[in-house]
């Protein structure tokens, strides 16, 4: 079962930051948080991941709650493309393999 | 190149029959999966290949196959499926080294078991 639970559905104004939240209440010391999203009609694409720290990339901040029971994924400005389904996975991190198990996701709908 | 390519995008074919879906990526990747999914679910682990060798199977049933014939290629070969397995299939790739579990797919194989 995935570890992960997320809200099945979100909506943000075009140009707004959306804040997508994943609750991980069972998370080990050992194991990451990954976030994917899956545009419609395509495979899911890999956005960010990070054990505690906050981390930044060019598409997406995560922050991580200091008791990493929960994180929260920014995409700081929201644009019609980022209508998709974000996955929130907490796996095992360096070294393991396979265990990418994905969750039911949010629906994020970005509206003009 | 960073792209997985999978082909053929749509397939339909009958329960008698068998065909084979194929995975391609030339990023030097040595792991390599396959997913299923079903319509408005999220992707299921079905497969992994390491080094070209089968390390996880998801208890998926016989009639599927899977093939690594060497690092860049990965097959998934059907038989006798089932109306119910009628899904959306993805193969992703990656590095398989330690702190770099990014794993990149394919857009994936529509299937439709008449």
């Amino acid at each position: 079962d995935a570890k992960t639970t997320q809200p099945p559905s979100m909506d943000c104004a075009e140009g707004r930051a959306a804040n997508l939240p994943c609750n991980h209440s069972t998370i080990s010391g050992n194991e990451y948080v990954y976030w994917y999203r899956q545009i419609h009609s395509q495979g899911p694409q890999y956005i960010i991941h990070g054990l505690k720290n906050n981390e930044t990339n060019e598409m997406a901040s995560l922050i991580i709650t200091e008791d990493r029971k929960s994180s929260t994924l920014i995409l700081p400005h929201a644009t019609l493309r980022d209508t998709a389904v974000y996955y929130c996975i907490v796996r095992a991190g360096p070294g393991s393999q396979g265990n990418l198990i994905f969750g039911k996701g949010t629906k994020l709908s970005v509206k003009p | 190149d960073t792209e997985v390519t999978q082909t053929p995008k749509h397939l339909v074919m009958g329960m008698t029959n068998k065909k084979s879906l194929k995975c391609e990526q030339h990023m030097g990747h040595r792991a390599m999966y396959w997913y299923k999914q079903k319509a408005k679910k999220p992707p299921e682990l079905m497969f992994v290949y390491s080094y070209e060798k089968l390390s996880i199977n998801e208890s998926v049933p016989s009639r599927f196959s899977p093939e690594c014939p060497n690092s860049s290629l990965l097959n998934l070969h059907l038989h006798a499926l089932q109306p119910e397995d009628s899904a959306l299939y993805l193969c992703a790739s990656s590095p398989a080294r330690p702190g770099h579990e990014k794993l990149f797919f394919g857009s994936g194989t529509q299937l439709s078991v008449l």
